[in-house]
């Protein structure tokens, strides 16, 4: 059962252009929602990440917003660069077992 | 953030043997965690490493495939027992940091052949 469901499975993004990636989740109980960021041959790094408590994060050019009735919530990259080409990860987190729950993975391609 | 090193960065084994991955951390932390991803695959949790006592193995992970050693707060080891194929993968640990955050170290990445 994945509890975690992302899309797309890649994406091509213009040099300037806005990259969106979705992800929807089915546990009630989570209440944490980091996205990671994954260079080719590198450990996935943290991102950004947001709470239920708030509809929208923004640091620099990445925004997540999240719809707590629909369960989703989704990375907004703004001015996108080609090196934010990479693979990107939505996860999930609930509870104090810090387990998180990932999704399977966006690979963003940004052509100059 | 913490520091994360892992030792070996990448090797290749031969079938049947067993390879243990180091995991250092610059500062003392009380959860550590390792996961595997296999090629072009998200990340799958394997164990949670707890100090002082036995790991913690998710479904599908066992102990005598995947021993885990926690001998203190910044250290871990993962070891891949009788490796096939199959077990080529990176594998990662982590570590919890402030409330629910948790830091990636940068990966082994294990060929068998």
């Amino acid at each position: 059962q994945q509890q975690v469901k992302q899309s797309p499975q890649s994406l091509i993004v213009q040099k300037g252009g806005i990259s969106i990636i979705n992800c929807a989740y089915e546990n009630t109980a989570f209440d944490y929602f980091p996205w990671y960021q994954q260079f080719p041959g590198k450990g996935p790094a943290l991102l950004i990440a947001i709470r239920p408590d708030v509809s929208e994060k923004k640091e620099g050019r990445f925004t997540i917003s999240f719809n707590k009735s629909a369960k989703q919530f989704s990375l907004h990259i703004m001015d996108s660069q080609p090196g934010d080409s990479a693979t990107y990860f939505c996860a999930a987190l609930g509870g104090s077992n810090y387990k998180l729950t990932f999704g399977k993975g966006t690979l963003l391609t940004v052509n100059p | 953030s913490a520091v994360i090193s892992q030792k070996p960065s990448r090797d290749i084994c031969q079938r049947g043997t067993s390879l243990t991955i180091q995991c250092q951390v610059d500062s003392q932390v009380t959860m550590m965690f390792w996961y595997r991803q296999q090629p072009g695959q998200s990340l799958t949790l394997i164990a949670t490493a707890n100090q002082g006592s036995e790991a913690t193995y998710e479904s599908g992970f066992v102990i005598d495939k995947f021993p885990i050693s926690r001998p203190n707060l910044t250290f871990s080891t993962l070891t891949v027992s009788n490796m096939s194929p199959e077990d080529s993968s990176i594998y990662l640990c982590s570590v919890a940091g402030g409330k629910d955050t948790q830091y990636f170290g940068p990966g082994t990445r294990l060929t068998v052949l």
